[in-house]
């Protein structure tokens, strides 16, 4: 399985940008980038995924390294409701998720 | 609404016991996924399904089992030949492996 590497903290003051980052030194070029997030005691649910173009969506904008070996998970203004555990996963149709431990986000009020 | 429902959300098993989790889904999504979660860790794959009556192990399958007789449901019983089961339990489900819904998970608890 593709693995990803991601700082185990990250800590934001609220309404400000957040840049999580991701190591992917292995990626192939059918693998697309997703990006989840966990709450505490729920499920993970989807953030954003992207092959090779920057993406954005209403939760996020996802940053794509020309090489691919890495990407940025951008949160524009960060909400005391971000505060998770954000996963970075690399996947092909057929393939199945690998989560690691993600990098728990704290927003500082 | 489609989405996910599993099933209590809370669990005790005493020692030696069997316990079946539920997970029913109506997205009709063709792959189904169990994964277990440990305090502080990430998620880790038991089974997975693709299509109806056909499963494979995922890395920490010993001690779990599975079926999938309809595509809506992926129940997973939790034997008693799994020596440390107490975690949080979360289903997914997926179109073709491409994108996951999970469901809010079961919280088992060994008395």
């Amino acid at each position: 399985d593709a693995k990803t590497t991601q700082p185990n903290s990250m800590e934001s003051n609220e309404e400000e940008p957040v840049h999580l980052p991701c190591n992917h030194s292995t990626i192939s070029g059918t693998d697309y980038i997703h990006w989840y997030r966990q709450l505490p005691s729920q499920g993970p649910e989807y953030v954003i995924h992207g092959l090779t173009s920057n993406v954005n969506n209403r939760m996020a904008s996802l940053a794509i390294a020309e090489d691919r070996k890495s990407s940025t998970l951008i949160l524009h203004r960060a909400t005391l409701r971000d505060a998770a555990v954000y996963y970075c996963i690399l996947a092909y149709t057929g393939n199945q998720f690998y989560f690691g431990t993600g990098t728990s986000l704290t927003v500082i009020p | 609404d489609g989405g996910i429902t599993q099933s209590p959300k809370y669990l005790f098993r005493k020692e030696g016991q069997n316990v079946t989790l539920s997970c029913e889904q109506n997205l009709n999504h063709d792959a189904m996924y169990w994964y277990r979660q440990d305090p502080g860790q990430g998620l880790r794959l038991i089974y997975y399904s693709q299509i109806v009556n056909d499963f494979q192990k995922g890395d920490i399958a010993e001690g779990y089992s599975v079926s999938r007789e309809k595509k809506e449901s992926f129940p997973l019983t939790v034997t008693s030949a799994q020596k440390n089961p107490t975690a949080f339990y979360l289903c997914a489900s997926s179109p073709h492996n491409y994108g996951y819904t999970f469901g809010s998970g079961t919280r088992l608890t060994v008395v």
